[in-house]
């Protein structure tokens, strides 16, 4: 059963292009929505993240909306450039369990020059 | 250290052997998680380790996967009797502790099973 539904599975945008990836979840109990970038052979690094109270959170390029109602939330990359190019994934957590974190199965994103 | 690392970063066996993975996490941090990357997919997570105990092994897929953190700092995970299903990136992550929010990631070492 997959927690987090995370599409398109791959993104060709154009230098300067706006990237919209989205991410769905079902369970309520999530409370906290990283987002993770990674390149090939690196581990994911963290981008940014956000909370459900907020319903969006914008750092340098990269804007997460969040929509509780809907239980969809999306990473919008702003000035898209070629060193964008790397696999995104979103996630999930519920806080006062494992901490453990529940990932979408990636967006590989490509940048044109 | 500067980051979480990861040792060996690559390791071949054959299939019926037993391999050891090591991750050393970021000084100070009392959180370790162990996640398993498939090909083409979001990282599953494995354990959790709260200092020395593990507080969630739910993701352990069978009991030929186990895991150990005797001091609270450098955590080991074991598979014995590897099988070519093994085969994947496992990725360490750690925290300062459970209630902070970033998991820092190291690079992985990547399994292949023959």
């Amino acid at each position: 059963q997959q927690q987090v539904k995370q599409s398109p599975q791959s993104l060709i945008v154009q230098k300067g292009g706006i990237s919209i990836i989205n991410c769905a979840y079902e369970n309520t109990a999530f409370d906290y929505f990283p987002w993770y970038q990674q390149f090939p052979g690196k581990g994911p690094a963290l981008l940014i993240a956000i909370r459900p109270d907020v319903s969006e959170k914008k750092e340098g390029r990269f804007t997460i909306s969040f929509n509780k109602s809907a239980k969809q939330f999306s990473l919008h990359i702003m000035d898209s450039q070629p060193g964008d190019s790397a696999t995104y994934f979103c996630a999930a957590r519920t806080q006062g369990g494992s901490e453990k974190l529940v990932f979408g199965k990636g967006t590989k994103l490509t940048v044109n020059p | 250290g500067a980051g979480v690392s990861q040792t060996p970063s690559n390791k071949v066996t054959e299939k019926g052997k037993y391999v050891e993975l090591r991750c050393d996490p970021i000084s100070g941090h009392t959180a370790l998680y162990w996640y398993r990357q498939s090909l083409g997919q979001g990282p599953e997570f494995l354990i959790y380790f709260q200092g020395t105990g593990a507080a969630d092994d739910s993701g352990l897929p069978n009991d030929r996967f186990f895991a150990v953190r005797p001091e609270g700092s450098v955590s080991t995970l074991k598979i014995q009797r590897t099988e070519r299903g093994d085969s994947a990136v496992y990725l360490c992550a750690s925290s300062l502790d459970r209630s902070t929010d970033t998991q820092y990631f190291g690079p992985g070492t990547r399994l292949t099973v023959l």
